[in-house]
């Protein structure tokens, strides 16, 4: 399986919203309903966002909030803070010889 | 509050052999299966394996021939084992904890990651 696609950055200034795009296939994204979100900052680990498509973890905002239609899943990030200025990795379970496949990476920056 | 802390030797040279340790800090190993993740310039993010507490695991059929993933539940660590790396295997590696049930498909805990490069 191939790595998710995501764009190699998207933009958005305080209190705007931006809306990351992860594009798989129909054995990845299109077949299950667990695609999840995590956070990213330099030499920290990862932080999970979202998982099954839109669910929050305990403690993170929601301004976080995710969406899938066929095989593209959607992570947005509503009313931007400068906090939110990170890399956002988008991920979908692939069945048991590759329990996730990952995107591309997205880095956000705020404006 | 569930912490992972990891480590390993960073720098290797070809042929040589890749060992990484995970302490699960704040949760039982027996609560959930623990996984390695690596991102590598060629291939990025990709899952490696996991293992439970039992020490079953399932590994990544292209890395299955090199991989040995371990557990020593009296001091809460996993570990990972790639022989005969090459710089292909050069990159990030990460372990983390596969959520199951709770929240199925997504990794809730991980290590802050280990750079490692192979070179000769």
């Amino acid at each position: 399986q191939s790595a998710l696609t995501q764009p190699p950055s998207a933009s958005g200034s305080p209190g705007q919203s931006v809306t990351i795009s992860c594009t798989g296939t129909s054995s990845d994204i299109g077949y299950y309903d667990y695609v999840s979100w995590y956070q990213l900052y330099p030499g920290k680990a990862p932080k999970l966002l979202l998982y099954e498509v839109s669910k929050r973890p305990s403690g993170v905002p929601d301004r976080f909030s995710g969406s899938k239609s066929g095989n593209t899943a959607s992570l947005t990030v509503s009313s931007l803070q400068a906090e939110d200025e990170a890399d956002y990795l988008c991920s979908s379970y692939g069945g048991s010889n590759n329990l996730a496949v990952f995107g591309t990476g997205t880095k956000v920056t705020v404006l | 509050q569930v912490r992972l802390q990891q480590w390993g030797a960073g720098l290797l040279k070809p042929s040589e052999t890749l060992s990484l340790t995970c302490a699960v800090h704040g949760a039982s190993l027996s609560d959930n299966y623990w996984s390695w993740i690596r991102q590598t310039p060629g291939k990025g993010l990709e899952w490696i394996g996991e293992i439970n507490y039992r020490g079953g695991t399932n590994y990544r059929p292209s890395l299955k021939g090199r991989l040995t993933i371990s557990v020593d539940t009296s001091k809460s660590q996993f570990s990972l084992s790639l022989r005969s790396v090459t710089a292909a295997d050069t990159g990030f590696y990460y372990c983390a904890r596969w959520c199951g049930s709770t929240c199925y498909g997504a990794f809730d805990y991980w290590g802050q990651g280990d750079l490692v490069t192979v070179s000769s």
